[in-house]
């Protein structure tokens, strides 16, 4: 079973500019997660899907940040303009829906340097 | 905000010793899991517990979820290298029979010296 793919693995940006984040679920998982993980921390969830919808955005900078899940697969997380705090790793996750303590699936993650 | 609290934060272990990780909240969590991080890598899931009071294993590793569900604690028998990583752990409350958000610790980084 392939796991949830991410890309691109590592990304440096001046501060101002933008950046896009891609994230692929595991096939058949209709919940996805976008989480950040800044060094020396646990993961802050960002926005969750459930299919297309957003469940819970409510730790997203929606100034800057900006995600969605168009066809209830696919995601992509978009930061315009970032800046130097928003250096730290992206994790997307995807779980079965509605399932109560159910696993997360986690990606391999996106590294965001800002400069 | 619910808070989820590791402790410690860092333990550097040499092969062979016993260790505890704790995670500690003013919280009570429906479920509570303990996840795994390598440099790198996605978080794995170790364990899920979600009965007060329980207790699980998995091979060398043991983790009890408080009685009051507030509390969980990871006992490592025997460590070895491979079991160097960040140890996570993560709350979660449901709402309407969904899983709810995961609130995560910052974690215990643990390195296990040959």
């Amino acid at each position: 079973e392939a796991g949830v793919a991410q890309s691109p693995r590592y990304k440096i940006i001046e501060k101002r500019q933008s950046v896009a984040f891609w994230c692929n679920p595991i096939s058949g998982h209709a919940t996805l997660y976008w989480y950040q993980q800044i060094l020396g921390q646990g993961p802050k969830l960002l926005i969750q899907f459930q299919n297309n919808g957003v469940v819970d955005d409510s730790q997203l900078p929606k100034d800057r940040f900006s995600a969605e899940r168009l066809k209830g697969v696919d995601s992509t997380l978009k930061i315009q303009p970032a800046k130097l705090e928003d250096s730290a790793v992206y994790l997307c996750a995807s779980s079965l829906a509605y399932r109560v303590a159910g696993e997360l699936f986690f990606g391999e993650g996106s590294r965001l340097t800002v400069l | 905000t619910q808070l989820l609290e590791q402790s410690p934060q860092f333990l550097s272990i040499q092969e062979g010793e016993n260790l505890t990780v704790y995670c500690n909240s003013s919280s009570v969590f429906s479920s509570l899991q303990w996840y795994r991080q390598e440099p790198g890598e996605g978080p794995v899931l170790l364990v899920t517990v979600v009965t007060g009071g329980e207790v699980k294993k998995l091979k060398r590793l043991t983790f009890q979820f408080g009685d009051a569900r507030k509390d969980s604690s990871l006992h490592i028998t025997a460590a070895q290298p491979g079991d160097t990583g960040l140890y996570l752990c993560a709350g979660a409350r449901n709402y309407g029979g969904s899983q709810g958000n995961l609130i995560f610790g910052k974690g215990t980084k643990l390195s296990v010296k040959p």
